[in-house]
């Protein structure tokens, strides 16, 4: 069974820490993985996309990196702000299908 | 340029009533997904359509159904609605099924009572 799975479900820090998201999923035939950002009631910002061939991506402050062999990704954000709030998904493309296989998020909390 | 856009934004329904909801994709994106989003958990794959033919399909009952159009717009109707259904459905674009960006709208909130 494809599943996506993403740890810590909720997440509080300071502002200006580092921090690391968590995504794991069960098959490693993956075709790209995407991190989007979604804030309450919103719809979804899509952050980075990593294709299959490919170990990282980098936009700003966040880096995101896959490792197929361990079916992981994580999505690092540097000095974190207050307006980095928000819900944070991960999704899989697997290799044949046209859905993307979302996790339930992390909701992210970085206080002034 | 115009990103994803998704009309209406909130719906309120009673049980078994039928709703349309319509999505505008990104100019020259030829791919349109439909997704449903309940309250607390990622959101669930309902249809992808490519070119104007279905190209995958969640598991969803026969209720839902969804068409797209020469313009590459797209609705996703659902009928005999259930309490369950109340969601968000988000809707997203990319220039073609797989390889691209999958650019989201912000939803039609749909309050089944």
């Amino acid at each position: 069974k494809q599943e996506v799975t993403q740890i810590p479900a909720a997440l509080s820090v300071p502002e200006g820490e580092n921090l690391v998201l968590n995504c794991s999923f069960t098959d490693s035939a993956i075709y790209n993985l995407q991190w989007f950002r979604q804030d309450p009631g919103k719809g979804l910002t899509s952050l980075l996309l990593i294709q299959s061939s490919q170990r990282e991506q980098t936009s700003g402050r966040l880096n995101a990196s896959l490792d197929k062999s361990s079916g992981r990704s994580t999505l690092y954000i540097a000095a974190s702000q207050p307006g980095d709030s928000a819900t944070y998904l991960c999704a899989v493309r697997y290799t044949g299908f046209q859905k993307l296989v979302f996790g339930t998020g992390t909701r992210l909390l970085v206080s002034p | 340029d115009a990103g994803v856009t998704q009309s209406p934004t909130h719906l309120i329904k009673t049980r078994g009533q039928h709703v349309t909801l319509r999505c505008s994709p990104i100019s020259g994106h030829k791919s349109v997904s439909w997704y449903q989003q309940v309250l607390g958990q990622g959101p669930q794959f309902i249809f992808q359509y490519y070119e104007k033919e279905e190209r995958g399909r969640g598991n969803f009952p026969d209720r839902f159904s969804a068409r797209q159009f020469p313009n590459y717009s797209s609705e996703l109707n659902v009928n005999a609605l259930l309490l369950g259904d109340s969601a968000l459905y988000l809707c997203a674009s990319s220039l073609a099924p797989a390889k691209n960006i999958q650019y989201f709208g912000a939803g039609t909130r749909l309050s089944v009572l």
